[in-house]
């Protein structure tokens, strides 16, 4: 079965930076395009990056763009998103999500999700 | 502001049927990309509900279905049931953004 495992997680200040990681098993992780979406606490959810299932394409919203950075080791079924510049409104639940094919596409949907890691951004 | 629009909450008693309505524009849902609807239940990590307007993954009751018109979209779940009681959210894409956008998200109380 589809497991996602999310970690890295915790308290930074502001203008710190954090990696977060997300373990994949149960799928041919290097078939996918992968994404992270977060979900600030009481609020919806928001897109934050993709990667195509070799790395060779990434795309971020203006809210990470510059500053976030996604990236994968399909040797080792791991994505991750580096995040620099850390500020309050950064602070949420992290998801890693699996896309439903290998390039990141207007018809991209989540199918799989992992269960988050919580980025707290404060003094 | 997000930019798909949904009701901030929706209410039935077991056994009913409701609608959840997402809003969009000509730049995401009038434009013809797809929707997707996506269920979370307190607590949890969100669990795909629907994709591609209508169609249900493995493993989603069929009382649960949605359906795409102009530039809005619309999941409808009938017999309620207790265990419906969570977040929905929609998705899809917008040409403007150039990425994915997702609904503000409706609570669904079961009475």
């Amino acid at each position: 079965q589809v497991q996602l495992v999310e970690s890295g997680g915790g308290v930074v200040q502001p203008g710190r930076s954090l990696r977060l990681s997300c373990a994949a098993s149960g799928f041919t992780f290097s078939g996918y395009a992968m994404h992270w979406v977060r979900q600030a606490p009481g609020k919806g959810l928001e897109w934050v990056a993709v990667i195509s299932f070799d790395g060779s394409n990434k795309n971020y919203p203006d809210s990470a763009k510059g500053r976030f950075t996604i990236s994968r080791d399909n040797s080792k079924n791991t994505l991750y998103l580096q995040m620099n510049s850390l500020r309050a409104e950064d602070t949420a639940v992290y998801y890693c999500a699996r896309d439903r094919g290998g390039y990141y596409a207007s018809e991209s949907y989540f199918d799989y999700w992992g269960q988050g890691t919580l980025v707290s951004v404060s003094s | 502001q997000s930019v798909l629009t949904q009701p901030p909450s929706v209410s039935g008693a077991p056994g009913q049927r409701v609608t959840i309505s997402c809003t969009g524009s000509s730049s995401n849902i009038g434009a013809s990309y797809d929707v997707h609807w996506y269920q979370q239940l307190p607590g949890t990590a969100p669990k795909l509900l629907i994709y591609g307007n209508s169609n249900r993954p493995s493993g989603v009751p069929d009382r649960f279905s949605g359906s795409k018109s102009g530039t809005s979209a619309s999941l409808a779940i009938s017999g309620l049931q207790a265990e419906d009681e969570a977040d929905y959210y929609c998705q899809s894409y917008d040409s403007g953004l150039s990425g994915s956008v997702f609904g503000g998200g409706t609570k669904l109380t079961v009475l």
